[in-house]
């Protein structure tokens, strides 16, 4: 039968809560890096991007931090709402060698209302 | 705008079975196309991602192949499927020399049995 996957690592937070999501990359030459949410049976939705040469970058209710001295990258949540429960997961890329194009597994949102 | 069509949306098939899963893009042209597999829990894999007609570049070796007989159109194909084919596939397009930015379409849960 199918093989058994991992579990995802589990963030639960109250509604109106502020999130903060993490992730670790591994490539010390990915220069741009996106995080996606996923709902459950659906393809992967873009939420923010930032390039290596910035730390922080906003929109609207997001937030993403980048620290390449230690590569970690995360994602906070302004406000959560139950419409954010879903499964983030941050990409690392290296420009102009797309080959380069990693993805994480993922951490699980759940917003109890 | 641009909108990305997958079909279909859920497969069972018996080990040993062909499969033939469908890509669509419109509203753009000579986009480049992906094709990933997520099995549970887990990340992103790239399967095969092309620049153009008949253009197809495999990252990992397996069972299946890919082609794209049109511009907007992109096929993952088996001729015998294997109990670990089993996942969910996920077509994705980018704009031409942004390889960086992905947009994906619903996806197709493969189950083997």
């Amino acid at each position: 039968g199918e093989s058994v996957g991992l579990h995802l690592p589990t963030l639960s937070v109250q509604e109106g809560d502020n999130s903060i999501i993490n992730c670790a990359y591994s490539n010390s030459a990915s220069d741009y890096f996106i995080w996606y949410k996923q709902e459950s049976g659906k393809g992967p939705q873009f939420i923010i991007d930032i390039r290596s040469n910035m730390d922080k970058r906003q929109g609207q209710r997001v937030t993403v931090l980048l620290n390449k001295t230690v590569k970690h990258l995360s994602l906070q949540i302004a406000a959560t709402q139950p419409g954010d429960s879903a499964v983030y997961f941050c990409a690392e890329i290296e420009l102009y060698n797309f080959n380069k194009f990693y993805f994480g597994s993922g951490t699980k949102l759940n917003v109890k209302p | 705008s641009q909108t990305i069509h997958q079909w279909p949306a859920t497969l069972v098939q018996p080990v040993g079975s062909p499969l033939s899963l469908e890509c669509t893009v419109e509203g753009t042209s000579n986009p480049n196309l992906y094709w990933y597999r997520q099995a549970a829990g887990r990340g992103l894999q790239l399967l095969f991602y092309s620049v153009g007609i008949g253009q197809i570049s495999s990252e990992v070796p397996q069972n299946l192949s890919a082609s794209r007989p049109q511009d907007r159109q992109f096929i993952l194909s088996s001729k015998k499927l294997l109990l670990s084919d089993s996942g969910f596939y996920l077509c994705a397009w980018s704009y031409r020399g942004r390889e960086e930015t992905q947009y994906f379409g619903p996806g197709t849960r493969l189950l083997v049995l």
